[in-house]
């Protein structure tokens, strides 16, 4: 079945750090992929997509690239503020209406 | 804002309760979902209504009952819970036609504490 497996937490950085989440993927298919953030008292915020090899998400400075290769969509952001501090979750979804199929999320702290 | 309204955002009641979340979305599409997301475990789907009717009811104990009057609401009715039922509930919305890429629109939750 399709199964996403993310970096385990917590990710603990400095204001200014470089960022990676890995995250990889198994599934049946052609999925779209999803990095979703839940701040802290909050709901699942969709934070980038992408739909097909070789496209690249981006949003508020996280990007991920889709790659069929690796099976992978790791988030990267070049430096982290105190306010990206949150849980992240990868995800997936097979098209033409499937369930998403999240990760277990990572937690990530910036400190000032 | 999400376009995915839930209430109340907190709730604390007692094992012998009877209560009822609230989810009602306003986007327009036609599959709504309960997922439960507890400390330190994975998103666990609970309930999926596609066009009103339950299309996925995932081996979730019969003192949650989910509702789904039409497209823009959706309820969950809790009674008789227990402790470990305490959690972040989240309800998400998603069009269900060819042209979904499978995204889902979260509300922001209800916090459930059971005592």
């Amino acid at each position: 079945g399709d199964s996403v497996t993310q970096m385990e937490g917590p990710v603990t950085l400095s204001e200014e750090a470089f960022l990676t989440i890995n995250c990889t993927y198994t599934a049946t298919g052609y999925p779209s992929l999803f990095w979703y953030v839940q701040y802290p008292g909050e709901g699942l915020q969709l934070l980038l997509k992408a739909t097909k090899a070789d496209d690249k998400g981006s949003n508020k400075g996280f990007e991920a690239t889709y790659r069929k290769e690796t099976t992978s969509f790791h988030l990267e952001k070049g430096s982290v503020q105190v306010s990206d501090s949150a849980v992240y979750f990868c995800a997936l979804a097979v098209t033409s209406g499937s369930r998403l199929t999240f990760g277990e999320g990572t937690q990530l702290t910036v400190n000032p | 804002e999400t376009g995915v309204t839930q209430t109340p955002r907190h709730l604390v009641m007692g094992m012998t309760n009877k209560k009822s979340l609230k989810c009602e979305q306003h986007l327009g599409h036609n599959a709504m979902y309960w997922y439960k997301q507890s400390a330190k475990k994975p998103l666990e789907l609970m309930f999926v209504y596609s066009l009103e009717e339950r299309v996925e009811n995932n081996s979730v104990p019969s003192r949650f009952s989910p509702e789904c009057p039409n497209s823009s609401h959706l309820f969950l009715h809790l009674h008789t819970l227990q402790p470990e039922d305490s959690a972040l509930y989240l309800c998400a919305s998603s069009p269900r036609d060819r042209a979904s890429t499978g995204e889902l629109f979260f509300g922001e939750g209800s916090r459930l504490t059971v005592l």
